[in-house]
């Protein structure tokens, strides 16, 4: 079955870029989406179709996939930005989810 | 915006089944895919499944055997069922939009369903 690999944790100082990564087989041939989620809250969407910010989503928030690797960048990483970020994306017509990677802004 | 509400039994004993439903608000259920997601304390998320607005469902291969989707556009809701429950499906369940761009747009609040033995 599909798997996709994220660091389970990563630490950056206030003001710092943060780059979280997510690997899969052929990764870069699918769509990746990647979630923020805050302790007690549901999962928010930051980027979809790799590259793609909703609306409303700081613009900080960038993305990119080829390869076997995607990858979420926060630039000038602030407090705020601190959570669990999971990445996403489709084998055929099943949802696979990362682990996570705990983001700490320290 | 489109708003979703989880709502069902929050205990369940083990070997029975969990019943979930989630009402959709703030928009149409028509055209969608909605999804469940769950998640155990302090691990990550799971894709249980989705269902279209037609009836439609996929289901994650591990479930599979003991998950069944059901979908009443009428009342705008959509239902989950997982039977034979042990206290690996205690979670936190959340119901989520599938927007056209393959992602997750819209989440419940998720209700944390616990199973008891």
């Amino acid at each position: 079955s599909y798997e996709l690999t994220q660091p389970p944790s990563l630490s950056v100082s206030p003001g710092q870029t943060a780059s979280l990564t997510c690997s899969g087989d052929k990764l870069g041939d699918k769509y990746a989406s990647w979630y923020q989620q805050k302790p007690g809250q549901p999962p928010v969407v930051v980027i979809y179709q790799d590259t793609k910010r909703p609306s409303g989503i700081p613009e900080r928030f960038s993305g990119s996939n080829s390869g076997n690797t995607a990858t979420l960048t926060i630039a000038g990483t602030q407090s705020v930005d601190e959570a669990d970020y999971y990445c996403q994306a489709w084998d055929s017509i099943t949802v696979i989810f990362g682990g996570g990677t705990k983001l700490t802004v320290l | 915006q489109v708003q979703l509400q989880e709502s069902g039994p929050r205990l369940v004993k083990s070997s029975e089944t969990l019943s979930l439903t989630c009402t959709v608000s703030g928009g149409s259920i028509s055209s969608s895919y909605w999804n469940w997601v769950r998640q155990p304390a302090g691990k990550g998320l799971e894709w249980i499944g989705r269902i279209y607005s037609s009836g439609n469902t996929n289901y994650n291969p591990s479930l599979k055997s003991r998950v069944t989707m059901s979908v009443d556009t009428s009342k705008k809701q959509f239902s989950l069922k997982l039977t034979s429950v042990t206290a690996a499906d205690t979670a936190v369940y959340y119901c989520a939009r599938e927007g056209f761009t393959e992602a997750f747009d819209s989440w419940g609040q998720g209700t944390l369903v616990t199973v008891s033995s």
